[in-house]
């Protein structure tokens, strides 16, 4: 059974860095996507981007250049990284795996508060 | 980006109800739909990827159907569990979008 667990602080200052680390259980990150997907409070849910396990990287354009997700599979972990943030970054984030040929998320971790406040 | 238009937003409904919810794509998105249900506090759970494949272990009055643009989520026989937020998701292309929620109360 794939698992897959977020770690990282829960509290960043406006304009700092976010950093979230995502480490997977269970299985290979070989050959797999791997994705982040955030949730403001109250609100529906955003894809952030995806890593493949080779390294090549997508992120949502809405979130400008401001993203990076990176991936160490000697570690079994995926992370992710954005900048400048503000309030409207506050956010359940979730990490993810992406299916293969359907490319849906068959297994998500079980979500991390990040809030942005001084 | 390819926009996912859900609805309704919200509903209501009786144990033993018939429930659709559907979802409709900006462009065609072929069988990259997925149908998530998510309860409060906990990451959404896949039901139905592939437009009508039922995940392994989700109850068989959940089915999915649809094609191209237009997309269904049916619960045949609504069950008291099945309080939840329901939400579409497309995987076709990058960057991938859901659906706004329909939030679906039992009476």
């Amino acid at each position: 059974q794939v698992r897959l667990q977020e770690s990282g602080p829960g509290l960043v200052k406006p304009s700092d860095t976010l950093s979230l680390t995502c480490t997977v259980s269970g299985g290979s990150m070989s050959d797999y996507y791997w994705s982040w997907i955030r949730q403001p409070p109250g609100k529906g849910l955003e894809w952030v981007g995806h890593v493949y396990s080779s390294g090549n990287a997508y992120n949502n354009p809405s979130l400008k250049s401001r993203v990076t997700i990176s991936v160490d599979t000697s570690k079994n972990q995926f992370s992710l990284k954005l900048n400048s943030v503000t309030a409207a970054d506050t956010a359940v984030y979730f990490c993810a795996r992406v299916a293969p040929f359907t490319q849906h998320l068959d297994y998500w971790g079980q979500g991390t508060l990040v809030t942005v406040s001084s | 980006d390819i926009q996912m238009t859900q609805s309704p937003s919200s509903l209501s409904a009786s144990v033993g109800d018939r429930v659709t919810i559907t979802c409709r794509a900006s462009r065609s998105i072929s069988r990259y739909l997925t149908w998530y249900q998510q309860r409060p506090g906990k990451a959404p759970k896949v039901l139905i990827y592939g437009v009508s494949s039922l995940e392994r272990g989700v109850p068989s009055r959940f089915s999915g159907s649809g094609s191209g643009t237009d997309f269904t989520l049916t619960i045949s026989s609504l069950q008291p569990e099945d309080s939840a937020t329901y939400y579409c998701q497309q995987s076709s292309s990058t960057p991938y979008t859901f659906g706004r929620g329909t939030k679906l109360e039992i009476k």
